[in-house]
C-alpha cells in the first residue's frame, strides 16, 4: 500500500534559526496536505498542493510539492516559540474503485529554544 | 460554526472489554474519516465514511468497525480490547469525500486499555 515518509522525525532550533521538513511517497499523489499539531493538540490543516512544482507561502511557511508529485517540503524561515509542534504531511493516493485515501506521514517535532 | 465534537474525551478499560467512541462532524459535513494516533505509528487511518457508506478503510483488524448514521454522526466500535489498541483516536471530518477535502480534526479520544 502506499507509505508516505517524514524526515526527521525531531528537530530542534535556535530561535530565528530556519526549519525544514521533508516528505516522500512511495507512489505519485493526487495531492498533499500539511497539517500542525500543538502539543496536546489535533491536527490543524495548514495547506493543500495539488500541482506539479506547487510552491505555496504563508507568511514564513514555504511549502513545496515535487515535480514528479512524490515528494514535499516545508520550510520556516526565522522560527519562533510559536512554531513549536508537530508538523505532518499527508498524502492522497488512488486506493481503487474511485475512492483516494489519504495517508499521513509520522510527523516531524519541532521543538524551538528561546 | 461549532468543531468537531468527540465523546468521551477520556477512557479506560481493561483487556477484552470492547468500547464504542462517537463523533460529531461540522455540520452540513458528510464525510467522516476516523485515524488512531499513537506514539510509535503515528496518525493511522481507520476507515472514512460518507452518506452512511463507508468509502475507504485502512489495515487494521475486524475488532475495529464503524458506522455512520443519517445525520453525518459517527461511531467507532472497538471490540476484545488489547494493550495496544491505547491510543488517541482521531475523528475528522470534511465536506465531501474524495482527494481535496480538507480534513477538520475533533479534540480525540484517548483510550488507555489496562
Amino acid at each position: 500500500g502506499q507509505q508516505v515518509m517524514q524526515i526527521p522525525q525531531y528537530q530542534h532550533v535556535q530561535e530565528g534559526e530556519d526549519f525544514t521538513t521533508y516528505c516522500n511517497s512511495s507512489t505519485t499523489l493526487s495531492n498533499i496536505q500539511w497539517y500542525k499539531q500543538r502539543p496536546g493538540g489535533h491536527p490543524v490543516f495548514l495547506i493543500q498542493l495539488v500541482k506539479s512544482g506547487e510552491v505555496k507561502k504563508q507568511k514564513r511557511l514555504t511549502f513545496q510539492f515535487g515535480e514528479a508529485k512524490k515528494n514535499s517540503s516545508l520550510h520556516i524561515t526565522a522560527t519562533q516559540t510559536t512554531d513549536v509542534g508537530t508538523y505532518f504531511c499527508a498524502g492522497h493516493g488512488y486506493s481503487g474503485a474511485g475512492s483516494y485515501q489519504l495517508t499521513f506521514g509520522k510527523g516531524t517535532k519541532l521543538s524551538v529554544i528561546p | 460554526k461549532a468543531g468537531v465534537t468527540q465523546t468521551p474525551r477520556y477512557l479506560i478499560k481493561t483487556r477484552g472489554q470492547q468500547v464504542t467512541l462517537s463523533c460529531s462532524p461540522i455540520s452540513g459535513h458528510r464525510s467522516v474519516s476516523w485515524y488512531q494516533q499513537t506514539p510509535g505509528q503515528g496518525l493511522q487511518f481507520l476507515f472514512e465514511y460518507f452518506s452512511e457508506t463507508q468509502r475507504n478503510k485502512g489495515n487494521f483488524p475486524g475488532r475495529f468497525s464503524g458506522r455512520q448514521f443519517s445525520n453525518s454522526r459517527s461511531e467507532m466500535n472497538v471490540s476484545t480490547l488489547e494493550l495496544g489498541d491505547s491510543a488517541l483516536y482521531l475523528c475528522a471530518s470534511s465536506g465531501t469525500s474524495g482527494r481535496n477535502n480538507e480534513q477538520f480534526f475533533g479534540p480525540g479520544t484517548r483510550l488507555t486499555v489496562l
